[in-house]
């Protein structure tokens, strides 16, 4: 069964630096782009990019440009989110998801559980 | 960049009754980008449909979607206790640019 484990919550404060992961399974890492989605509390679903793992091919929105950075490790099949700097405003639920294997279609078929990030002095 | 809206923002409705959500894009939108999602509090959202009208794996046959060009629809046949939650259109624009709608909230009445 395919799946997408992602890493635990995180408490940081503003300023500090996080990188949270996102792991899947069964099935052939490097031929699916993996996505990450931000959910604020209370709000809707934002995407904020997305990166192909067999040759780390990344795009972003332009609201989550350098922002964040989505990265890869394709040997151990992990997809990875991070920020430099944390600001209060990124505390929200992020999910990775995994995009369809269709060239034709695009959408989201495999979701992690999310994980929490809460920013707070 | 493409905007998505959806419509109603909330629908309250009974267990039994149809349910119609509208997705409407600010530019045209091929059938092929566009995808429905369900979420429920607590849970990671779920795909329902692809390509604007194809059912994702294990959903049952009460949700359909049509459309075309900037004018999307989901319908819920028969409300079940289980599908009041919120629902998400999505779609891809050029240079692999995804944007979701603000959802629709289906409520009990």
């Amino acid at each position: 069964e395919v799946q997408l484990v992602q890493s635990g919550a995180e408490v940081k404060k503003p300023g500090e630096s996080l990188k949270i992961s996102c792991k899947g399974s069964a099935y052939r890492f490097t031929s699916y782009w993996i996505g990450w989605v931000r959910q604020m509390p209370g709000k809707g679903l934002e995407w904020m990019g997305i990166i192909y793992p067999g040759d780390s091919d990344t795009r972003y929105s332009p609201s989550f440009q350098g922002q964040v950075t989505i990265s890869v490790d394709k040997s151990i099949n992990t997809a990875y989110l991070q920020w430099s700097s944390l600001k209060a405003s990124d505390s929200a639920m992020y999910y990775c998801a995994r995009r369809g294997d269709s060239s034709s279609l695009r959408y989201f078929d495999y979701w992690g559980q999310g994980t929490l990030v809460t920013v707070s002095s | 960049e493409i905007v998505l809206t959806q419509s109603p923002g909330t629908l309250s409705l009974s267990p039994g009754e149809r349910a119609t959500l509208s997705c409407r894009a600010s530019q045209s939108v091929s059938s092929s980008y566009l995808a429905w999602y369900q979420q429920k509090p607590g849970q990671a959202p779920r795909l329902l449909i692809y390509g604007a009208s194809s059912r994702a794996t294990g959903i049952p046959d009460r949700f359909s979607g049509s459309g075309s060009g900037t004018d999307f629809t989901l319908t819920i046949s028969r409300l079940e206790p289980e599908d009041f939650a919120v629902y998400y259109c999505q779609q891809y624009g050029s240079s692999l640019i995804f944007t979701f709608g603000p959802g629709t909230k289906v409520d009990i009445k």
